[in-house]
């Protein structure tokens, strides 16, 4: 068990427009879920931090106007890149952890988006 | 959480030699400590974890310690094998959320 799905994989979006990756928790329910941005042969940097049922918490230096999240239900919570720029481009990652623990985080398979 | 450094960027070692990073931190609040092991095109995998009221955590062949006076812990692989090729992370934070180290890429020369 603990199996996140990430869609798309790989998405190209054209300057100015928006787009929108969701993260799936397919066989147990997270309450929250993270969102992480991973630059080629770097580190993974935490975006935010996905509650169900209320705002995201963002880290420093992170426009929340620009990457909006929504968690809808206890299994699906969704980045939306808005009015994407050329830097957006990366690899966006997501993970949750499962209601009723504290720790361990399962990640997805991530999503390259290049804005172009 | 926020600032936690990573040695080495990158290490190599011959196939059943130790393999050894370190990583320090600053908050004197956290009490996580996990390992991922990232290899090429795929998602982080949790190795290895620790929490602040324990020293040292061993599974089979990777190890894990932690020092909370000095801030740091390090990651040991023993008897490496050309499958321990990947890019492991450390992280650390509080059970609520953790902040990555920079990463270090590991190659295993069989």
């Amino acid at each position: 068990g603990a199996v996140v799905s990430q869609h798309p994989s790989w998405v190209i979006c054209k300057s100015g427009t928006s787009v929108k990756i969701e993260c799936r928790s397919l066989d147990f329910q997270a309450t929250t879920m993270f969102w992480y941005r991973q630059f080629p042969k770097q580190s993974l940097m935490l975006m935010a931090t996905s509650n169900e049922g209320s705002k995201a918490t963002y880290e420093q230096g992170v426009e929340k106007d620009k990457f909006l999240i929504n968690h809808a239900s206890l299994t699906l919570s969704t980045l939306t890149v808005t009015s994407a720029h050329p830097e957006d481009s990366s690899f966006y990652i997501c993970s949750a952890r499962r209601t009723g623990t504290f720790h361990e985080q399962y990640f997805g398979p991530g999503t390259r988006l290049t804005v172009t | 959480g926020e600032n936690v450094e990573q040695h080495p960027s990158t290490l190599s070692v011959q196939e059943g030699d130790s393999a050894v990073i370190k990583c320090t931190y600053s908050d004197s609040a956290s009490n996580y400590f996990p390992w991922y092991k990232q290899e090429l095109g795929k998602r982080p995998q949790l190795i290895i974890d620790i929490r602040s009221n324990v020293g040292e955590k061993k599974d089979q062949r990777i190890a894990v310690t932690l020092n909370k006076t000095a801030k740091h812990f390090s990651l040991h692989i023993t008897e490496t094998q050309p499958e321990d090729s990947a890019v492991y992370f450390c992280a650390e934070g509080t059970f609520n959320k953790f902040y990555f180290g920079s990463g270090t890429k590991l190659n295993v020369k069989p």
